[in-house]
């Protein structure tokens, strides 16, 4: 069965520091994976996907995910974090080619910026 | 345009009675998906219809829960003789074909006193 371990479930960063939230999955085929956010009060939204290609994905807001094939991974990183990040970070994945369309979610990431 | 809406956003029953959530996708939409939160998890996968049909009903708990698509558009999720178990947030979502990206409603609180 599909798993996604999401290793850091609270993270408090000062305003500017660099950020890196570690997703790892199980599963040995053909995978998409995901990056959503959830601000506070407000609902879940896309921060970035990969589907093929270049393993390195951009998304909005100056977020980037690289997908480590050998690894097994997915790790969210932005540079420099603004107290309006504060969020929290649910990493997804589905089994590619058609296979299934469901979202297997890890548990998620508590993240907190002080300004 | 309009995102994907949920009602109601809040419900608040008795162990043993039924009730029903409904979720409007966004317009055009083929594929619609249901997901349970609980507190301090991420999203746990229900169902998901590609049209009017059930593509994959694997993340149902029990038969308990149960959910309709019939035109192909509004979904209902039905859940009979509700747990304490059963709280939770209901999360829709919808995308416009099947393995495309899912976007997500605001959810449906569910408590069961």
């Amino acid at each position: 069965a599909q798993s996604v371990s999401q290793h850091n479930h609270h993270v408090i960063l000062s305003e500017a520091a660099s950020l890196e939230l570690g997703c790892n999955y199980s599963y040995g085929g053909t995978v998409n994976l995901f990056w959503y956010v959830q601000y506070p009060g407000q609902h879940l939204q896309l921060l970035l996907k990969y589907f093929s290609g270049d393993p390195l994905v951009k998304g909005i807001k100056g977020f980037e995910a690289e997908f480590i094939k050998s690894k097994f991974s997915f790790n969210l990183r932005k540079p420099s974090v603004q107290w309006s990040d504060t969020a929290e970070y649910f990493c997804a994945v589905n089994a590619g080619g058609g296979a299934t369309n469901k979202l297997i979610f890890g548990t998620g990431t508590l993240l907190a910026v002080q300004p | 345009g309009a995102g994907v809406s949920q009602t109601p956003s809040n419900k608040v029953t008795e162990k043993g009675k039924y009730v029903e959530l409904r979720c409007d996708p966004i317009s055009g939409h083929t594929a619609l998906y249901w997901y349970r939160q609980s507190l301090g998890q991420g999203p746990e996968f229900l169902i998901y219809f590609q049209g009017t049909g059930a593509a994959d009903d694997s993340g149902l708990p029990n038969d308990r829960f149960f959910a309709v698509r019939p035109e192909g558009s509004v979904s209902t999720l039905k859940i009979q003789r509700t747990e304490r178990g059963d709280s939770a947030v209901y999360l829709c979502a919808s995308s416009l074909m099947e393995a495309d990206t899912q976007y997500f409603g605001p959810g449906t609180r569910l408590t069961v006193l």
